[in-house]
């Protein structure tokens, strides 16, 4: 089946600093989405991509779908408390198949 | 803020016992999906439906497990005979539609344990 590979698994870093995720995919996507969950809480959606090469913002969040469509990143910016949590990929393969596949999630953890 | 609504946040059940988690989707959605998270894992799809059909269910377990989207009312997530290995956390998505570009919503999940 489809798998989706993040990494790094887990981040410590100062307040500050910027962050560099990144998400690979054996399989091709027509769309890839990233999360963020806070404990206890549904992931909620940061950015979505639709097209080969988009680069895409918002606010100090930046992503990135490969011109191959099998690979993503995410920046983050100047990290602030708030950030902490766990950051998800997710592709989306859309041809009547609506289902997300997930990786396995960044934790972030903010030193102050 | 009409977001997803599931209910209850947490189940505590017996092995053997039925557990019955709700969804209600977001106003104006008639897509719903259900998403199954092990501790430290990522999400994984269960079953899609729309109102009164199952669309996709490759992702929902053969045994145990169904799922319904009535035409009126909330979407169940029906699990029989509950073992310890159900113990996780279920999200509900929802959409307006099925395009590419429609985003999912989660709700805040259920959290189940099997004691």
């Amino acid at each position: 089946g489809q798998q989706l590979n993040q990494s790094p698994q887990s981040m410590f870093i100062q307040e500050g600093e910027d962050v560099s995720m990144n998400c690979t995919s054996s399989s091709i996507f027509n769309t890839w989405l990233w999360y963020k969950q806070d404990p206890g809480e549904g992931p909620v959606l940061l950015i979505a991509l639709y097209k080969a090469g988009e680069l895409t913002s918002n606010g100090r969040l930046t992503a990135q779908f490969g011109i191959t469509r099998k690979d993503s990143f995410l920046n983050i910016s100047a990290s602030i408390p708030s950030d902490v949590g766990i950051y998800f990929c997710a592709g989306q393969l859309f041809q009547g198949a609506q289902k997300l596949v997930f990786g396995q999630g960044t934790r972030l953890t903010i030193n102050p | 803020n009409a977001g997803v609504m599931q209910n209850p946040r947490h189940l505590v059940r017996r092995r053997g016992q039925e557990a019955r988690l709700r969804c209600s989707p977001m106003k104006g959605h008639s897509h719903v999906y259900w998403y199954r998270q092990l501790p430290e894992e990522g999400l994984k799809f269960m079953v899609y439906l729309q109102k009164e059909n199952i669309i996709d269910e490759s992702g929902m377990p053969k045994e145990r497990f169904s799922a319904e989207f009535p035409k009126e009312g909330p979407s169940i997530l029906r699990i029989q005979q509950v073992v310890r290995g159900d113990s996780a956390a279920y999200f509900c998505a929802s959409s307006r539609n099925f395009a590419s570009t429609d985003t999912q919503y989660f709700g805040p999940g259920t959290r189940l344990t099997v004691l």
